[in-house]
């Protein structure tokens, strides 16, 4: 069972258009990270959201954590081919847990 | 700085073979993880360290042994390789459980 669920799980869009993807759990994290990760690299870490409601913006990229603390969203606006790569939401439950990675969304930005 | 480098990039067994992947970091991070990324699977925690001479298991650690004799170092190993071995490896490194940095990973096959 996956304590971290993503959607969608592929997502092709043109060059210029906005998209979300989200990453969602039955459980309360303290914190979830957004790594991207490009074909034959490993993850970079882009955020972490800690607080609930926490909105956070990296260039043309945002990021939203859940009142609750139990979902967060990213947005990119004008997506480039720059983008394209597979992005993952991990989280931790408490500060002393161990990190937990969701499946990915695949993201494909056609220029 | 180099961040989190490993060795191999490639590697190609035969069932039953052994094989030690290696791990560096430079960022005088205590925490050091192994993952195996399948298709459709996500980033899987194999074994994990807190600290020089420190090791616990992960999410899948059955089939591999790992060593942290020095504090930059975190070792992978393979005793008997299986075929359902052939994997993506990645390391990570971290101050605490969260924001890790990763290596660029070990495509390994097994035949």
């Amino acid at each position: 069972t996956q304590l971290l669920e993503q959607s969608p799980q592929f997502l092709s869009i043109q060059e210029g258009e906005n998209l979300t993807v989200y990453c969602n759990s039955s459980s309360v994290f303290s914190s979830l990270q957004w790594y991207r990760q490009e074909p034959g690299e490993g993850p970079v870490l882009l955020v972490t959201v800690v607080t609930g409601g926490e909105v956070k913006k990296l260039k043309r990229l945002t990021f939203q954590f859940g009142d609750a603390r139990k979902d967060s969203s990213l947005h990119i606006t004008a997506a480039q081919p720059g983008d394209t790569g597979l992005y993952l939401c991990a989280g931790a439950k408490t500060s002393y847990d161990k990190v937990i990675f969701g499946p990915g969304t695949s993201l494909s930005v056609i220029p | 700085n180099a961040g989190v480098t490993q060795t191999p990039k490639f590697r190609v067994l035969k069932t039953g073979q052994s094989m030690t992947l290696l791990c560096a970091q430079d960022m005088n991070h205590e925490y050091m993880y192994w993952y195996r990324q399948d298709p459709g699977m996500g980033l899987r925690l194999i074994h994990y360290s807190v600290g020089e001479g420190t090791t616990a298991k992960g999410e899948v650690p059955d089939g591999y042994n790992v060593s942290r004799l020095k504090k930059q170092n975190f070792l992978l190993g393979l005793e008997s390789a299986a075929p359902s071995q052939t994997s993506v490896y990645f390391c990570a490194s971290s101050y605490s459980y969260y924001e890790q940095y990763f290596g660029p990973g070990t495509r390994l096959t097994v035949t």
